[in-house]
């Protein structure tokens, strides 16, 4: 099975802050991979789709990147209510793996 | 408005059967699959497995498989998944998700049902 492994496990950033958070699959997904955040008792929510694509709605301080086995989801600028904690999932085939997520404060 | 609606919180005994519905409204019942996922207490995102309503195939994680059976109800737009065998590490938010099906290639899961946790203990 592939394995998405997701860095860092958790920061700390300031508002304003650029943040970058790296997941990577042990074998090549092509671009089928998602971002999503999960904030504090909620129900995940599907940022990023296709590597890159955002999903309506979603702030475009959000941006992805990547593909094959190395992938990017960086907050241009952060924000209070961006505090949440964020999962990679592949989604090409069985296991649909997550990423063991990143959680991310607000220094 | 697409909404996926999940059954009630569940307490169960070690060694018993769990079963979840997940019901489906806004959108056709047919050309999605339906996944679950589960989230043990302060843990990460845990994938189940896939029910395809409109042929009842499934596809189960392999950590599940021989526990888990998913079915569905066309003519309610419901999903059920039963876990068998429980024990405390069962005890987690199962959630239903929603993937499109469309053209031959794989799309996220876009709208999740609200949770259903399940506590396990003696």
């Amino acid at each position: 099975d592939i394995q998405m492994t997701q860095s860092p496990s958790s920061l700390s950033a300031s508002v304003g802050d650029r943040v970058t958070i790296t997941c990577r699959a042990s074998q090549g997904i092509s671009n089928y991979l998602a971002w999503y955040q999960q904030k504090p008792g909620k129900v995940p929510k599907l940022l990023i789709y296709a590597a890159s694509t955002l999903q309506s709605g979603v702030p475009s301080r959000f941006s992805g990147s990547g593909s094959g086995t190395d992938f990017t989801l960086t907050i241009s600028s952060l924000q209070p209510e961006d505090v949440a904690t964020y999962y990679c999932q592949k989604y090409n085939s069985a296991p649909w793996t997550f990423g063991q997520g990143t959680q991310v404060e607000i220094k | 408005q697409v909404q996926l609606v999940q059954s009630g919180a569940e307490v169960k005994k070690p060694g018993a059967s769990v079963k979840v519905s997940c019901k489906t409204s806004g959108s056709t019942f047919i050309g999605y699959y339906v996944h679950w996922v589960r989230q043990a207490p302060g843990q990460g995102l845990e994938w189940v497995g896939w029910i395809n309503p409109a042929n009842g195939g499934t596809n189960y994680a392999q950590n599940f498989q021989g526990r888990v059976t998913m079915t569905r109800d066309s003519s309610h737009s419901t999903v059920y998944m039963e876990l068998s065998r429980l024990t405390s590490d069962d005890t987690a938010v199962y959630y239903c998700a929603r993937e499109t099906v469309s053209g031959g290639t794989w799309y996220p899961f876009d709208y999740w049902g609200q949770g259903t946790l399940v506590s396990v203990s003696s």
